[in-house]
């Protein structure tokens, strides 16, 4: 079965600083890998997707099949980013999403 | 544009009684649906999906069915509810055709008192 791993339940920064938010998947395939958010009273929603190699809301992340992460990353972060943050794969193939247990972030001014 | 449904928004239901989550989708056509369960601490948990009328997938052995009796609707049902199918449920959907980008509902609490 696809595995997803986001190891931090929890992280807590302050504002500006950089933030990371861990992911690691099981290899196997051709995986396609997301970032999916969810804010304060609000529906979750998809945040970055790696095939489009873009940048939202400051936010990156790349695809390293190595060492098989998909870390978030972003080097200034706000208050409005605390929300909780999921992980996920699917396959190319266009199979269903595999999500970890996501990461709670808090911004802290 | 394309639109998800769900509802009811809250629920509080007694141990025994029946359940009924539904949900819709406006906007596609045969699109991929979905139920999942967040729990704290354990994250999405997927319970069921469908790639079409009356087909469906379920993905843990639980005390929930679901069924898809028209192409753009999704029903989470229970015969009897059980304390630990508490939860918050969340409805979603993606295009058949291209690509996994899933579009989730606003999603339904249950309280199983």
């Amino acid at each position: 079965a696809q595995r997803v791993t986001q190891p931090e339940k929890l992280l807590s920064v302050f504002k500006g600083a950089p933030v990371e938010l861990k992911c690691n998947y099981s290899y196997s395939g051709s995986p396609e890998l997301f970032w999916y958010v969810q804010y304060s009273r609000q529906r979750l929603q998809l945040l970055l997707r790696h095939i489009s190699r873009e940048s939202i809301k400051g936010f990156t992340a790349d695809l390293n099949k190595g060492e098989t992460s998909f870390h978030l990353k972003k080097p200034f972060a706000q208050e409005e980013d605390s929300a909780m943050y999921y992980c996920a794969r699917g396959e190319t193939s266009g199979s269903r999403l595999t999500f970890g247990e996501g990461t709670q972030l808090t911004v802290n001014p | 544009s394309q639109t998800i449904h769900q509802w009811p928004a809250t629920l509080v239901q007694p141990v025994g009684s029946p359940l009924s989550l539904e949900c819709t989708v406006e906007g596609t056509s045969n699109p991929n649906l979905y139920w999942y369960r967040q729990a704290a601490g354990r994250g999405l948990q997927l319970l069921f999906y469908s790639v079409g009328i009356g087909q469906i997938s379920s993905e843990v052995p639980q005390n929930l069915s679901a069924s898809r009796p028209q192409d753009r609707q999704f029903i989470l049902s229970s015969k009897k509810l059980l304390l630990s199918d508490s939860g918050f449920y969340l409805c979603a959907w993606s295009r058949a055709t291209s690509g996994n980008t899933i579009y989730f509902g606003e999603g339904s609490w249950l309280t199983v008192v």
